[in-house]
């Protein structure tokens, strides 16, 4: 099974702030790479897909990075919206697919 | 637009069985692979079950393996999740997902259902 390995677990920032939270793999998945916001008390929501291409309906501060075994998601001018916990998931090699264990944005 | 409602979570004694449902609509359901998706309290993501756009594949994690079944009436457009042999472990917020694209293998959860909380309890 793939494991990935999200840093940090929890983070605070400043609005305006530009925020980067890292996913590493535990081996190559090619790009095969997504990531969701999940807001308290709500749903999972899908954010980027392929390690880099922006879901409908996502703002453009959101950008996604990456290759081999080491991604990332950067939020620029953070927003009070975005406090979320952020997930990174692989797909390159299933069953199982496999999450990340989370990031806990707040604002400072 | 694309709504998942889950339905039939609740508090469970262990060793007993439960069985959730997912209402699709604002798609064709028989179009796409789906999948269950659940969260424990104050935890983060782990993946249950998936099958294909037409049920002919079906995936488990190992701990829900020979316990749960995840099955698809394309008729009803409706998602179903059977837990048998139900354990405290499995106390978590289980989301009905579904795929990207159509007919295609699954990888990423483009769409969730608002959740639904089963508690294996005595």
């Amino acid at each position: 099974d793939i494991q990935m390995t999200q840093s940090p677990a929890s983070l605070s920032a400043s609005l305006g702030e530009t925020v980067t939270i890292e996913c590493r793999a535990s081996e190559d998945i090619y790009s095969n790479l997504a990531w969701y916001q999940q807001k308290p008390g709500n749903s999972p929501q899908l954010l980027i897909y392929d390690a880099n291409s922006l879901a409908d309906g996502v703002p453009s501060r959101f950008s996604g990075s990456g290759s081999g075994t080491q991604y990332s998601l950067k939020i620029n001018s953070l927003q009070s919206e975005d406090v979320a916990s952020y997930f990174c998931q692989q797909y390159n090699n299933y069953p199982p697919w496999t999450f990340g264990g989370g990031t806990k944005l707040e604002l400072k | 637009e694309v709504q998942l409602v889950e339905s039939g979570g609740g508090l469970v004694q262990p060793g007993r069985s439960m069985k959730l449902s997912c209402a699709a609509s604002g798609f064709t359901f028989s179009n796409y692979g789906m999948a269950w998706v659940r969260q424990a309290p104050t935890k983060g993501l782990e993946w249950v079950a998936t099958i294909s756009y037409d049920g002919s594949s079906t995936y488990y994690r190992d701990s829900v393996k020979g316990r749960f079944t995840i099955s698809r009436d394309n008729a009803k457009s409706t998602l179903y999740l059977q837990m048998n042999s139900l354990r405290s472990e499995d106390t978590a917020t289980y989301y009905c997902t579904r795929d990207q694209y159509y007919s295609g293998d699954f990888n990423w959860f483009a769409y969730w259902g608002q959740g639904t909380l089963v508690t294996v309890s005595s």
